[in-house]
């Protein structure tokens, strides 16, 4: 059982490049999140999905986008990266919103150049 | 909006010996969840521990336990017996436990606090 995984680790891009991130998960959750991560910041919402085939934004949706055309999976892009950008990025995901329960993949650090 | 507010950036403790974080919050509704989750090194969330608001009984995890007061919202973390591996930073974080407001169920988080522990 991988539990939630994110590919890749590590990424540098120059600005303006684009970039995918991935998140998996395979305990059939319906609830998925992307967070941000700043020095001295809490995690942000970026955007979340409710369940396969939708999404909506979160507190900071500014720059990206995301599809989830699989349950098991939710993307996350940049179109043209900013520095501002520079983060680490945390992908969840939970059965449902009553369940308390939320878990967290290892993260990508994204640095923009 | 629900907001989460850790008020000290840092703190140490003497191994074995017990520290406290704090976090308030604040909040209309009236049913939620909190918790606390550590972060060492290698990035990853880690649930520490975590409590139901209709629960008045103090959530407890070995050497971990909370003062969870609901009328001052107000939800400290006590680690006992601490440890060279409780060195971390550690979050506070609110989830709703309902689809108030527009709410999906996603974590508001504190900024951190990073424990050191001295040996």
């Amino acid at each position: 059982n991988a539990g939630v995984t994110q590919t890749p680790k590590f990424r540098v891009l120059k600005t303006g490049q684009s970039m995918t991130l991935l998140c998996a998960q395979d305990m059939n959750h319906e609830y998925m999140y992307w967070y941000r991560q700043d020095p001295g910041m809490g995690l942000r919402l970026i955007h979340y999905s409710v369940g396969e085939g939708t999404t909506a934004k979160g507190e900071v949706p500014d720059g990206y986008n995301v599809s989830r055309l699989k349950k098991q999976n939710f993307l996350l892009g940049l179109e043209s990266a900013a520095p501002s950008q520079t983060s680490v990025y945390f992908c969840a995901s939970s059965y449902s919103i009553t369940y308390y329960e939320q878990y967290f993949g290892p993260g990508t650090r994204l640095t923009v150049t | 909006a629900q907001t989460v507010t850790q008020s000290q950036p840092e703190m140490s403790v003497q191994e074995a010996e017990t520290v406290t974080l704090s976090c308030t919050y604040d909040t209309s509704e009236s049913d939620y969840y909190l918790f606390w989750y550590k972060q060492p090194p290698s990035r990853q969330m880690i649930l520490v521990i975590r409590q139901e608001a209709y629960k008045q009984q103090n959530a407890t995890e070995n050497r971990f336990s909370v003062n969870f007061q609901k009328a001052a919202k107000s939800f400290s973390l006590k680690i006992s017996d601490s440890q060279l591996g409780d060195a971390a930073m550690y979050f506070c974080a609110y989830r709703s436990r309902f689809r108030y407001g527009g709410s999906q169920g996603n974590l508001i988080f504190g900024k951190g606090t990073k424990l050191s522990v001295k040996p």
